[in-house]
């Protein structure tokens, strides 16, 4: 049974730092990976997909990685600002297209 | 491109009413799922409609909870006899196979 963890649960950083929000997944079979961006009361809007095939995804500030040997997908995002405040969901997409969501980590950028 | 829309976006209902949330995909995707959210939580997998067939179904689908996508457009989750449970945000995303997937706003349901 697949079960996605991500570390920290919460992260408060100064505005301007680097980071790296953490998702690990036990069964390795996954046939995709995404991260998503949820403002509270909001829906989930995407951020970067990873095809199984595939070993990273960049787009603007942000790259993701992937590393099904391992278990583990990273979240860095460059430069970080007040307006990246948010709580940052991985999901891993099994077979049978079920998809399985971490708890997600709560970001907060102080300006 | 509208992206994904549901309706309502809030819902609040007596405990044992029935309630119909639905969902409007993107046009041109095939693929749309539903899911259920609590404070806190990452989203819950409910169920996956391929065009019209429902291929997964989650064991959280109890027999109160029917999910249908006619003719592959639009879909309704219909939750029966509503418990104070039931309470939560409810996901829908769409996606063209097996691409990203698109979430809407999601629908707030409280039961009291």
């Amino acid at each position: 049974k697949q079960e996605v963890t991500q570390i920290p649960a919460a992260l408060s950083v100064p505005e301007g730092e680097n980071l790296v929000l953490n998702c690990s997944f036990t069964d390795s079979a996954i046939y995709n990976l995404q991260w998503f961006r949820q403002d509270p009361g909001k829906g989930l809007t995407s951020l970067l997909l990873i095809q199984s095939s595939q070993r990273e995804q960049t787009s603007g500030r942000l790259n993701a990685s992937l590393d099904k040997s391992s278990g583990r997908s990273t979240l860095y995002i460059a430069a970080s600002q007040p307006g990246d405040s948010a709580t940052y969901l991985c999901a891993a997409n099994t077979g049978g297209f079920k998809t399985i969501f971490g708890a997600g980590t709560r970001l907060f950028v102080k300006a | 491109d509208t992206g994904v829309s549901q309706d309502p976006r809030h819902k609040i209902t007596k405990r044992g009413q029935n309630v119909t949330f639905r969902c409007d995909p993107i046009s041109e995707h095939n693929r749309l799922y539903w899911y259920r959210q609590t404070l806190g939580q990452g989203p819950e997998f409910l169920t996956y409609f391929q065009n019209e067939a429902q291929l997964e179904k989650s064991r959280l689908l109890s027999d109160r909870f029917s999910a249908e996508r006619p003719k592959g457009s639009f879909s309704t989750l219909e939750i029966q006899r509503t418990e104070q449970g039931d309470s939560a945000m409810y996901l829908c995303a769409s996606s063209l196979e097996g691409d990203e997937q698109y979430f809407g706003p999601g629908t707030r349901l409280t039961v009291t």
